[in-house]
């Protein structure tokens, strides 16, 4: 049973526009959210991470949204660029960073 | 080296052979995680050491996998008797200390057993 779910295997969007990556977690205990980028051949990078007592976190172009009562969490990337074009990973952990439970990814791609 | 590095980056094993999997983290992070990440999957914990201490082994699919680190920096993955659902990419990442948040990650190792 997957505890961290992304539903979308696959995004596309026109640069410019606005990416939303969306993630869904059943394990109520989860209090820290974290996303990674993942181009193809690299480990995944960090990029934005948000703890459960907040609702939003922003950095540049990413904010994370998490909606602790839906169990949802996204990830917003605007304006999208091409650079972005990646697989997205979304992680939680329960006990603040010791195991963290990634979802299966969303692959976006920017289109010029 | 600045970063996390695995190898070796590729490796092919016939099935029944025996594997060792090496992870050098970043120079002073307390924390290291193993995860396997098969095709078209996110990765998947597999154990966790703070600084030489294994604290958590219970993502290990079976007794055929083993880690260590026994100077606390680098580790070692070992997987025996190899078998074909094995093959999947292993990904080594470390963080800075314990509850540290922000983990960085290898390129990783595709194993492929055949």
């Amino acid at each position: 049973d997957q505890q961290v779910k992304q539903n979308s295997p696959s995004l596309s969007v026109q640069e410019g526009r606005i990416s939303i990556l969306n993630c869904d977690y059943t394990n109520s205990m989860f209090d820290y959210f974290l996303w990674y980028k993942k181009y193809p051949a690299e480990g995944p990078t960090f990029l934005i991470s948000i703890s459960s007592i907040k609702d939003k976190n922003e950095d540049g172009r990413f904010t994370v949204f998490l909606n602790k009562s839906a169990k949802h969490l996204s990830l917003h990337i605007v304006p999208s660029q091409p650079g972005d074009s990646a697989v997205y990973f979304c992680a939680a952990s329960d006990n603040y960073g010791q195991n963290f439970v990634f979802g299966p990814g969303t692959r976006l791609s920017v289109l010029p | 080296g600045a970063g996390v590095s695995q190898s070796p980056r590729y490796k092919v094993a016939k099935r029944g052979q025996d594997v060792a999997l090496r992870c050098d983290p970043i120079s002073g992070h307390v924390s290291l995680f193993w995860y396997q990440q098969a095709l078209g999957q996110g990765p998947e914990f597999l154990t966790y050491f703070q600084n030489e201490a294994q604290l958590d082994k219970s993502g290990l699919p079976s007794d055929r996998f083993f880690a260590e680190r026994p100077e606390g920096s680098v580790s070692t993955l070992k997987i025996q008797r190899t078998q074909q659902e094995d093959s999947a990419v292993y990904l080594c990442a470390s963080s800075r200390e314990l509850g540290s948040t922000e983990a960085f990650f290898g390129q990783g190792t595709r194993l492929t057993v055949v």
